[in-house]
């Protein structure tokens, strides 16, 4: 089946810092992925989706600025997340979709952030 | 699915017992229905799917849905609870595009 993996997963950063943070589909191309953010106890937010040659396109209230996203290949995009503060500390996992699947979504296993 | 409704935000059971965790769409098109299920600190496993073949559909570790137009439904259940079915469930749903919906999530909690 289809794997998406995630790097790294697990980080810890000062404040003040930028983090960034990979996507990778690992047997299949995927000209959209997309990044969400869990806090704990919760659903997953859907923070943007990411185009492959093209801008990404963020969620409302999503600070483009701030969640950095580059779909530089078919089966990589990263999320830097820049400027971190203690508030942006989350799970962060990723997805990309399958056409032939009916649009099943292969998630990242995700990656823990935690800014001190 | 324009929107995802998981009805209890968690739901216990005794080890041995059936499991349902409800969840309601609403769609304008023919949904594609999923449920997924997430083990502490981990990414998302797929359990089942359903996409407009057969309306009960068999998944994983001996889950099985039902989709039910008539009742806009996509439960989930599972005859036996086993303690490692303690997890956290999404249901989620998309209308033919690449975008998910996801459910608020049901707790499952599997008691000795």
């Amino acid at each position: 089946g289809a794997v998406v993996s995630q790097h790294p997963s697990w980080v810890i950063c000062k404040s003040g810092t930028s983090v960034k943070i990979e996507c990778r589909s690992l047997d299949f191309q995927a000209t959209t992925m997309f990044w969400y953010r869990q806090f704990p106890k919760q659903s997953l937010m859907l923070m943007a989706t990411s185009n492959e040659g093209s801008k990404a396109t963020y969620e409302q209230g999503v600070e483009k600025d701030k969640f950095l996203i580059n779909h530089a290949s078919l089966t990589l995009s990263t999320l830097t997340v820049t400027s971190a503060h203690p508030e942006d500390s989350s799970f962060y996992i990723c997805s990309a979709p399958l056409r032939d699947t009916g649009y099943e979504q292969y998630f990242g296993p995700g990656t823990r952030l935690t800014v001190t | 699915a324009q929107s995802v409704t998981q009805l209890d935000s968690h739901v216990s059971v005794s080890e041995g017992t059936p499991v349902l965790l409800r969840c309601n769409y609403s769609s304008s098109y023919s949904p594609s229905l999923f449920w997924y299920v997430q083990h502490p600190n981990k990414g998302l496993q797929l359990l089942l799917k359903y996409t407009s073949a057969a309306t009960l559909v068999k998944g994983i570790n001996g889950f099985e849905a039902e989709f039910k137009k008539s009742e806009t439904s996509f439960h989930l259940t599972k005859p036996s609870a086993h303690m490692s079915d303690a997890a956290e469930y999404f249901c989620v749903g998309n209308t033919g595009g690449f975008k998910t919906i996801f459910g608020a999530g049901t707790r499952l909690f599997v008691k000795a």
